[in-house]
């Protein structure tokens, strides 16, 4: 069964403070994993996808990585405004459009 | 550009009651997928309709249905409502069949509590 897990299940930050969140997955074959990020009460907002190992993308404060078994995503100096719960999902083969989510991390950055 | 929209955007029901959730796709997306927030935890894939055809279906009974019309829009039926139907329902809509580039575009969701 493919899974998904990111961790830590909650991250609070100080303003400017940088770090990880992590995801991990076991799949039987990747054909992508996304990061999306949600504010409370509202649909997700799609950030980044990687298909490939060593593959990296970047959005302003954010930077997103993959290996073979998970993917960081980094934030460098961030401010309150990227307070929010950031989730990652996985697109197997031959699952179409569908995504597996993980639980997400929720993020809190104190000014 | 208009982006995916829900309606309505809360409701109230009782156990066995049934409802119909609405979406609008984004503009020249032709594929619709559901999925099942739960409070606390990522989204849950319930279906993907393509071209008014089901394509796909995840781990949610029979009485979990949808629609898909022919200007893409879709709507999510769930029959003898239970305590732990409550949740975000989102709608999410892509272009073609696999979704190449991998972008889900979500809408706002609706917020379903069943009493």
């Amino acid at each position: 069964e493919d899974q998904v897990t990111q961790s830590p299940e909650a991250l609070r930050l100080q303003e400017g403070e940088s770090s990880s969140l992590n995801c991990s997955y076991t799949v039987s074959g990747l054909r992508g994993l996304f990061w999306y990020r949600q504010d409370p009460g509202k649909g997700p907002e799609f950030l980044f996808t990687l298909y490939s190992a060593g593959e990296e993308k970047e959005k302003e404060r954010l930077k997103a990585t993959l290996t073979k078994k998970e993917s960081f995503l980094h934030i460098t100096a961030p401010k309150p405004e990227d307070s929010a719960t950031y989730l990652c999902a996985v697109r197997v083969t031959g699952a179409n459009s569908k995504l597996t989510f993980g639980k997400g991390i929720t993020l809190s950055v104190r000014p | 550009e208009t982006g995916v929209t829900q309606s309505p955007t809360h409701l109230i029901k009782t156990r066995g009651q049934q409802v119909t959730l609405r979406c609008s796709s984004q503009s020249g997306h032709n594929t619709v997928s559901w999925y099942q927030q739960a409070l606390g935890q990522g989204p849950q894939f319930i279906f993907q309709y393509y071209r008014e055809e089901e394509n796909g279906r995840g781990n949610f009974p029979p009485r979990f249905s949808g629609l898909q019309f022919p200007n893409y829009s879709s709507e999510l039926n769930v029959n003898a409502l239970e305590l732990d139907d409550s949740a975000l329902y989102l709608c999410a809509s892509s272009l073609g069949l696999a979704g190449h580039t991998g972008e889900l575009f979500f809408g706002e969701g609706s917020r379903l509590t069943v009493l």
